[in-house]
């Protein structure tokens, strides 16, 4: 069974601090990575993809992958209230076709 | 504006009833996903699809149908053989073809049983 595993938290920071989202996965064959946001009530909408092993950065988000671990991360610099939300991390299923199998979301709130 | 859209926003079934979910795609995505999301849950994969005329069997396929006649458009039906249908229904589309791409998703359907 190919999983990929969250902490469904919360996750509670404050204003200006960074949020760190962690995230396995089972399956050693996966070669790329998503980050999903997903406002209560919402359709999760793309953070970021990572490829890579390292670090990729896009303003304030900065995606961690390190693939020997398993393991892929989201950092939120300078966390703002608006950040509040649940994140999806995903990783493909190395099997064939294009299915993406989804973690059950980290849930991060943000107080001012 | 390009993007996909989902139809209805609401929509509510009476035990027995079959009920269709519309999405539609104009960004000329060959694959296209339906996923089902449960509270406090992540989404589990019911039908996808990465051509015209072709789809497949996700996690939990029981209780639903497709139909993928026209690229850009990709039905759910939820049939009265899915017992607890309630749920946020997604569709989701990625350009295809080989290896993983990302997958852009719609508005959703949020399905409740009367």
């Amino acid at each position: 069974q190919k999983e990929v595993e969250q902490n469904s938290g919360p996750l509670s920071v404050p204003e200006g601090a960074i949020a760190s989202l962690n995230c396995t996965y089972s399956d050693r064959g996966s070669q790329s990575f998503f980050w999903y946001r997903q406002y209560s009530g919402k359709s999760p909408e793309l953070i970021m993809s990572i490829y890579s092993n390292g670090d990729k950065e896009d303003g304030r988000f900065t995606a961690q992958l390190n693939k020997a671990s398993q393991y892929v991360s989201l950092l939120i610099r300078d966390s703002q209230p608006s950040d509040s939300a649940t994140y999806l991390c995903a990783a493909p299923f190395s099997g064939g076709y294009n299915k993406l199998i989804f973690g059950a979301g980290t849930r991060l709130a943000v107080h001012p | 504006d390009g993007g996909i859209t989902q139809s209805p926003k609401y929509l509510f079934r009476k035990e027995g009833q079959n009920v269709t979910l519309s999405c539609e795609q104009n960004l000329n995505h060959d694959a296209m996903y339906w996923y089902r999301q449960d509270p406090g849950q992540g989404l589990r994969l019911i039908y996808y699809s990465q051509i015209v005329n072709d789809f497949q069997k996700g996690d939990i396929a029981e209780g639903y149908s497709v139909s993928r006649e026209k690229k850009e458009s990709f039905p759910l039906t939820v049939t009265s053989a899915q017992k607890n249908p309630t749920a946020f229904y997604l569709c989701a589309s990625s350009i295809g073809g080989a290896g993983a791409d990302t997958q852009y998703f719609g508005p959703g359907t949020r399905l409740t049983v009367l």
